[in-house]
């Protein structure tokens, strides 16, 4: 049973474009889970996505970051317009429900230039 | 706010000493407290602590929760330099949001050889 899957694992942007990171839960498991982890800090949690459905964003700066879970296919976070202060670690983490460990990613190691 | 806090912040020992490393945790309406070992990739499940006073066991690593405290340790025994890592606590709340865990910002454990 493969684990979480992220791609990419590491990311370059430069100030002003996009970044798209991608995570495939593990086999069986319909919730995803959002983290950050900027330099020195501990993971925050951004988002919580069931497949088609976004259960709670609270921890998601309003503006330039998005997130779904499609029927098919990966969880995406999109970060529009990336600033410098957006390079951070984003690890994605997967439960079969609700009341589950979450089981982590490698993450995706965004850097902005 | 959940809050969370962890000590030491670092940790250099050698070989086959045994290390206590400690969490303690402010949660609103607490559900369970979990441990994780992040080397440099993905955070990886240790326990989940539910009760008071119960240890949980792995090998040279075990663990036990004080509900009344707000507090937990993670102990590792003879020690090896494979244990060198960041190790996480993140209790989780049992509330609205009770799939947020809350994380420390870790005990850089190093093992010398």
């Amino acid at each position: 049973n493969a684990g979480v899957m992220q791609n990419p694992r590491h990311l370059v942007r430069r100030r002003g474009q996009e970044a798209r990171l991608r995570c495939s839960p593990m086999k069986g498991h319909s919730h995803v889970y959002w983290y950050r982890q900027l330099p020195e800090e501990g993971l925050k949690f951004m988002v919580y996505l069931q497949k088609e459905n976004i259960i709670d964003e609270s921890g998601m700066p309003k503006e330039r970051f998005s997130a779904e879970f499609p029927k098919e296919g990966p969880s995406i976070l999109r970060i529009q317009q990336v600033v410098r202060g957006d390079s951070a670690a984003y690890f994605c983490a997967s439960s079969p429900d609700i009341t589950d460990t979450q089981y982590f990613g490698p993450g995706t190691r965004l850097t902005v230039l | 706010e959940d809050k969370v806090v962890q000590s030491p912040l670092s940790l250099v020992v050698h070989e086959g000493d045994t290390v206590t490393l400690n969490c303690s945790y402010e949660v609103t309406n607490f559900r369970s407290l979990l441990w994780y070992k992040q080397e440099k990739k993905a955070p990886t499940f240790l326990f989940m602590l539910t009760s008071s006073g119960i240890e949980k066991k792995s090998g040279r690593l075990s663990s036990i929760l004080d509900k009344k405290e707000l507090f937990s340790i993670l102990n590792i025994t003879a020690t090896q330099t494979g244990d060198s890592a960041v190790y996480l606590c993140a209790p989780a709340d049992s509330g609205g949001s009770n799939y947020k865990l809350t994380f420390g910002k870790g005990t850089l454990l190093t093992v010398n050889p």
